[in-house]
């Protein structure tokens, strides 16, 4: 069964660091999403993309974050420069889109330690 | 806006009893409802959804879940429970007429199944 696959699993770094959270959502899928989830407790949505841009974010999704697709298959996040807040589990999502019957499929997650 | 909220923080139950997982709803058009189940440590697992016909749905390990329009509701059931269904539960909810597939997740509601 076709999956989204996530990298790293976790990944630990200095405040003021920059990150990249990778991810390859499911091939013949069109929308891409970043969700953030905090200790265990709620899962918030980040950013959405589709068509090589970003159709809608957050307010959480400030100027320190950004995503690209830059080769057809990973779609990435970026955190410019981590704050302590940033720790949190980080999941990738993907939806094929107009054709699909709804729900969105997701990673298992990148476990991002800001120390 | 739209939004999603689970009453419950936890919920416990006995092995072998019914088990329900409230979930409320709001949206501004036609609602497409979700469950999805987190075990500890990975990612969201879908388990079924409600978009149109039946307001009775059926999806994966038992569980099923009733559409309530009037209520705007759609807890999550199972006739008889398991210790591993101890999970943590989400809602979510997509305006069909809305942002292109994103999801708004409840706050989680956590199950315990005890011998």
């Amino acid at each position: 069964e076709p999956e989204v696959t996530q990298t790293p699993s976790h990944q630990v770094t200095q405040m003021g660091q920059e990150v990249i959270l990778r991810c390859v959502p499911i091939s013949n899928h069109l929308y891409f999403y970043w969700y953030r989830q905090i200790l265990g407790q709620k899962v918030e949505f980040l950013v959405s993309f589709y068509n090589n841009e970003i159709s809608e974010k957050s307010e959480i999704f400030d100027d320190q974050f950004s995503v690209e697709r830059p080769d057809g298959s990973n779609f990435t996040l970026k955190i410019r420069s981590t704050k302590l807040e940033d720790s949190a589990m980080y999941f990738c999502a993907s939806y094929q889109g107009s054709r699909s019957t709804g729900e969105l499929f997701f990673g298992e997650g990148s476990r991002l330690t800001v120390l | 806006a739209q939004s999603v909220a689970q009453p419950e923080d936890q919920v416990n139950v006995a092995e072998g009893n019914p088990l329900t997982v409230k979930c409320t709803y709001s949206v501004s058009g036609n609602p497409y409802l979700f469950w999805y189940v987190q075990y500890p440590n990975r990612g969201l697992q879908f388990l079924l959804k409600y978009i149109t016909g039946d307001n009775l749905v059926k999806g994966s390990y038992g569980f099923e879940a009733e559409f309530n329009k009037s209520q705007t509701s759609f807890h999550l059931k199972k006739p008889s429970a398991l210790v591993s269904d101890s999970a943590l539960y989400f809602c979510a909810v997509r305006d069909y007429g809305g942002s292109q597939g994103n999801l708004i997740f409840g706050k989680g509601t956590k199950l315990s199944v005890k011998p």
